[in-house]
Protein backbone atom coordinates (compact mmCIF):
# COMPACT_ATOMS: atom_id res chain seq x y z
CA UNK A 1 0.00 0.00 0.00
CA UNK A 2 1.20 3.97 -0.07
CA UNK A 3 3.62 5.23 2.83
CA UNK A 4 3.46 8.85 2.70
CA UNK A 5 6.55 10.16 4.39
CA UNK A 6 7.14 13.74 5.93
CA UNK A 7 9.20 16.35 7.08
CA UNK A 8 9.68 17.89 9.30
CA UNK A 9 7.82 16.81 12.12
CA UNK A 10 8.06 20.11 13.45
CA UNK A 11 8.73 23.65 12.19
CA UNK A 12 9.30 27.42 14.25
CA UNK A 13 9.94 30.23 11.87
CA UNK A 14 9.12 34.15 12.74
CA UNK A 15 6.10 35.92 11.19
CA UNK A 16 6.65 37.02 7.78
CA UNK A 17 9.55 34.31 7.08
CA UNK A 18 8.55 31.39 4.73
CA UNK A 19 8.18 27.64 6.06
CA UNK A 20 8.23 24.65 3.77
CA UNK A 21 6.91 21.15 4.49
CA UNK A 22 8.30 18.03 2.10
CA UNK A 23 6.88 14.77 1.57
CA UNK A 24 7.41 11.23 -0.54
CA UNK A 25 5.20 8.88 -1.61
CA UNK A 26 5.77 5.14 -2.55
CA UNK A 27 3.19 4.47 -4.83
CA UNK A 28 3.59 5.76 -8.30
CA UNK A 29 -0.34 5.07 -8.92
CA UNK A 30 -0.91 8.07 -6.68
CA UNK A 31 -2.67 10.89 -8.28
CA UNK A 32 -3.66 13.01 -5.85
CA UNK A 33 -2.10 15.57 -3.02
CA UNK A 34 -3.85 17.19 -0.96
CA UNK A 35 -2.72 19.63 1.93
CA UNK A 36 -4.89 19.59 5.25
CA UNK A 37 -4.13 21.83 8.45
CA UNK A 38 -5.74 20.96 11.20
CA UNK A 39 -6.44 22.81 14.82
CA UNK A 40 -6.53 20.99 17.90
CA UNK A 41 -9.72 18.75 18.30
CA UNK A 42 -10.83 20.26 14.97
CA UNK A 43 -11.02 17.85 11.83
CA UNK A 44 -8.38 18.92 8.82
CA UNK A 45 -9.31 21.84 6.83
CA UNK A 46 -8.03 21.34 3.05
CA UNK A 47 -6.05 24.16 2.22
CA UNK A 48 -4.84 23.21 -1.49
CA UNK A 49 -3.70 20.32 -3.30
CA UNK A 50 -2.77 19.37 -6.67
CA UNK A 51 -3.05 16.53 -9.29
CA UNK A 52 -0.14 14.47 -11.03
CA UNK A 53 -0.76 16.16 -14.11
CA UNK A 54 0.45 19.27 -12.27
CA UNK A 55 4.22 20.20 -11.08
CA UNK A 56 2.78 23.34 -9.35
CA UNK A 57 -0.26 25.34 -8.01
CA UNK A 58 -0.41 28.41 -6.40
CA UNK A 59 -3.22 30.16 -4.18
CA UNK A 60 -2.31 33.43 -2.42
CA UNK A 61 0.22 32.42 0.12
CA UNK A 62 0.54 29.06 -0.70
CA UNK A 63 2.09 26.70 -2.91
CA UNK A 64 2.01 23.52 -3.75
CA UNK A 65 5.03 21.61 -5.76
CA UNK A 66 4.95 18.19 -7.43
CA UNK A 67 7.60 16.25 -8.55
CA UNK A 68 6.30 13.37 -10.08
CA UNK A 69 9.31 11.51 -11.02
CA UNK A 70 10.88 11.67 -7.89
CA UNK A 71 7.67 10.81 -6.11
CA UNK A 72 7.66 13.97 -3.58
CA UNK A 73 5.32 17.31 -3.24
CA UNK A 74 6.04 20.50 -1.14
CA UNK A 75 4.21 22.61 0.63
CA UNK A 76 5.41 26.34 0.42
CA UNK A 77 3.77 29.52 2.71
CA UNK A 78 5.16 32.50 2.62
CA UNK A 79 4.96 36.05 4.55
CA UNK A 80 4.05 33.30 7.67
CA UNK A 81 1.27 34.94 10.22
CA UNK A 82 0.72 33.75 13.58
CA UNK A 83 -2.75 32.21 12.46
CA UNK A 84 -1.04 29.98 10.28
CA UNK A 85 0.00 27.94 13.43
CA UNK A 86 -1.50 24.51 13.10
CA UNK A 87 -0.56 20.89 12.37
CA UNK A 88 0.07 20.56 8.53
CA UNK A 89 -0.83 17.07 6.93
CA UNK A 90 0.24 16.20 3.61
CA UNK A 91 -1.68 13.13 2.52
CA UNK A 92 -2.15 10.96 -1.22
CA UNK A 93 -4.52 8.65 -3.37
CA UNK A 94 -5.63 7.91 -6.08
CA UNK A 95 -8.67 9.73 -8.00
CA UNK A 96 -9.85 6.50 -9.45
CA UNK A 97 -12.73 4.84 -7.61
CA UNK A 98 -13.19 5.55 -4.02
CA UNK A 99 -9.44 5.47 -2.94
CA UNK A 100 -8.77 6.62 0.60
CA UNK A 101 -6.35 9.20 1.68
CA UNK A 102 -2.66 7.79 3.26
CA UNK A 103 -1.38 10.70 5.86
CA UNK A 104 1.90 11.70 6.65
CA UNK A 105 2.50 12.12 10.16
CA UNK A 106 2.19 15.79 10.32
CA UNK A 107 4.03 19.03 11.04
CA UNK A 108 3.61 21.02 13.50
CA UNK A 109 4.03 24.45 12.45
CA UNK A 110 4.78 27.68 14.96
CA UNK A 111 4.84 30.85 13.90
CA UNK A 112 5.92 33.36 16.30
CA UNK A 113 5.19 37.45 16.15
CA UNK B 1 -20.86 21.90 -1.12
CA UNK B 2 -20.78 17.92 0.69
CA UNK B 3 -21.44 18.04 4.61
CA UNK B 4 -21.06 15.32 6.85
CA UNK B 5 -22.22 15.58 10.24
CA UNK B 6 -20.85 13.47 12.60
CA UNK B 7 -21.66 13.32 16.26
CA UNK B 8 -21.61 12.97 18.78
CA UNK B 9 -18.51 15.52 19.38
CA UNK B 10 -17.76 14.67 22.50
CA UNK B 11 -18.26 11.37 24.75
CA UNK B 12 -17.12 9.92 27.80
CA UNK B 13 -17.70 6.50 28.85
CA UNK B 14 -16.78 3.98 31.53
CA UNK B 15 -14.81 0.89 30.33
CA UNK B 16 -16.54 -2.25 29.00
CA UNK B 17 -19.49 -0.12 28.15
CA UNK B 18 -20.20 0.64 24.04
CA UNK B 19 -20.53 3.55 21.78
CA UNK B 20 -22.33 4.76 18.97
CA UNK B 21 -20.76 7.24 16.43
CA UNK B 22 -22.70 8.09 13.52
CA UNK B 23 -21.92 10.13 10.29
CA UNK B 24 -23.98 11.28 8.13
CA UNK B 25 -23.76 12.55 4.76
CA UNK B 26 -26.13 16.09 4.58
CA UNK B 27 -26.24 16.40 0.99
CA UNK B 28 -25.78 13.80 -1.30
CA UNK B 29 -25.29 9.94 -1.09
CA UNK B 30 -21.84 8.26 0.07
CA UNK B 31 -21.75 4.74 -0.81
CA UNK B 32 -18.34 4.85 0.63
CA UNK B 33 -17.50 6.12 4.28
CA UNK B 34 -13.71 5.86 5.76
CA UNK B 35 -13.20 5.85 9.66
CA UNK B 36 -9.75 7.05 10.61
CA UNK B 37 -8.46 7.15 14.59
CA UNK B 38 -6.32 10.41 15.57
CA UNK B 39 -4.21 9.20 18.96
CA UNK B 40 -3.03 12.63 20.76
CA UNK B 41 0.00 14.71 18.38
CA UNK B 42 -0.49 11.70 15.69
CA UNK B 43 -1.42 11.53 12.27
CA UNK B 44 -5.11 9.81 11.19
CA UNK B 45 -4.82 6.15 10.55
CA UNK B 46 -7.71 4.82 8.62
CA UNK B 47 -9.63 2.03 10.14
CA UNK B 48 -11.88 0.75 8.33
CA UNK B 49 -14.04 1.15 4.88
CA UNK B 50 -17.46 0.82 5.99
CA UNK B 51 -19.99 0.12 2.03
CA UNK B 52 -23.57 0.30 1.98
CA UNK B 53 -25.02 -2.70 1.44
CA UNK B 54 -21.71 -4.65 2.37
CA UNK B 55 -19.25 -5.92 4.61
CA UNK B 56 -17.08 -3.03 5.86
CA UNK B 57 -13.23 -3.59 4.92
CA UNK B 58 -10.55 -3.61 8.11
CA UNK B 59 -7.07 -2.17 8.38
CA UNK B 60 -4.84 -4.88 9.56
CA UNK B 61 -4.63 -4.49 13.08
CA UNK B 62 -7.98 -2.98 13.46
CA UNK B 63 -10.69 -5.30 15.66
CA UNK B 64 -13.46 -6.04 13.56
CA UNK B 65 -15.36 -7.59 16.53
CA UNK B 66 -14.59 -4.58 19.03
CA UNK B 67 -15.02 -1.76 16.02
CA UNK B 68 -18.78 -2.16 14.93
CA UNK B 69 -19.35 -0.68 11.19
CA UNK B 70 -22.53 -0.04 9.42
CA UNK B 71 -23.38 1.60 6.63
CA UNK B 72 -27.01 1.14 7.29
CA UNK B 73 -28.41 3.18 4.24
CA UNK B 74 -27.29 5.73 1.35
CA UNK B 75 -26.68 8.86 3.76
CA UNK B 76 -25.40 6.51 7.68
CA UNK B 77 -22.55 5.11 8.64
CA UNK B 78 -21.98 4.38 12.17
CA UNK B 79 -18.88 3.33 14.08
CA UNK B 80 -19.23 1.40 17.52
CA UNK B 81 -16.60 1.16 20.15
CA UNK B 82 -17.61 -2.31 21.95
CA UNK B 83 -16.27 -3.02 25.50
CA UNK B 84 -14.65 0.25 25.59
CA UNK B 85 -11.25 0.44 27.08
CA UNK B 86 -9.15 3.53 28.03
CA UNK B 87 -6.76 2.83 25.86
CA UNK B 88 -9.73 3.49 23.18
CA UNK B 89 -9.42 6.78 24.06
CA UNK B 90 -9.16 8.69 20.98
CA UNK B 91 -10.41 11.21 18.44
CA UNK B 92 -12.75 9.01 15.82
CA UNK B 93 -13.42 11.03 12.23
CA UNK B 94 -14.92 10.02 9.17
CA UNK B 95 -14.60 10.89 5.94
CA UNK B 96 -16.77 10.41 2.26
CA UNK B 97 -14.49 9.90 -1.01
CA UNK B 98 -14.93 12.43 -3.71
CA UNK B 99 -18.35 12.46 -4.90
CA UNK B 100 -17.17 12.45 -8.69
CA UNK B 101 -13.34 11.43 -8.83
CA UNK B 102 -14.08 10.90 -12.62
CA UNK B 103 -15.75 14.22 -13.31
CA UNK B 104 -12.57 15.93 -11.40
CA UNK B 105 -14.16 16.60 -8.15
CA UNK B 106 -11.10 15.26 -5.82
CA UNK B 107 -12.50 16.94 -2.48
CA UNK B 108 -12.74 14.51 0.53
CA UNK B 109 -15.37 15.82 3.19
CA UNK B 110 -14.93 15.08 6.78
CA UNK B 111 -17.11 15.04 9.45
CA UNK B 112 -16.11 17.01 12.74
CA UNK B 113 -14.63 14.09 14.60
CA UNK B 114 -15.55 12.85 18.18
CA UNK B 115 -13.33 12.60 20.90
CA UNK B 116 -13.98 9.51 22.91
CA UNK B 117 -12.92 9.43 26.74
CA UNK B 118 -12.89 5.95 28.10
CA UNK B 119 -12.85 6.07 32.23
Amino acid sequence: GENVEQHPSTLSVQEGDSAVIKCTYSDSASNYFPWYKQELGKRPQLIIDIRSNVGEKKDQRIAVTLNKTAKHFSLHITETQPEDSAVYFCAASMSSGYSTLTFGKGTMLLVSP
Amino acid sequence: GAVVSQHPSWVICKSGTSVKIECRSLDFQATTMFWYRQFPKQSLMLMATSNEGSKATYEQGVEKDKFLINHASLTLSTLTVTSAHPEDSSFYICSAPPQSPGGGNYGYTFGSGTRLTVV
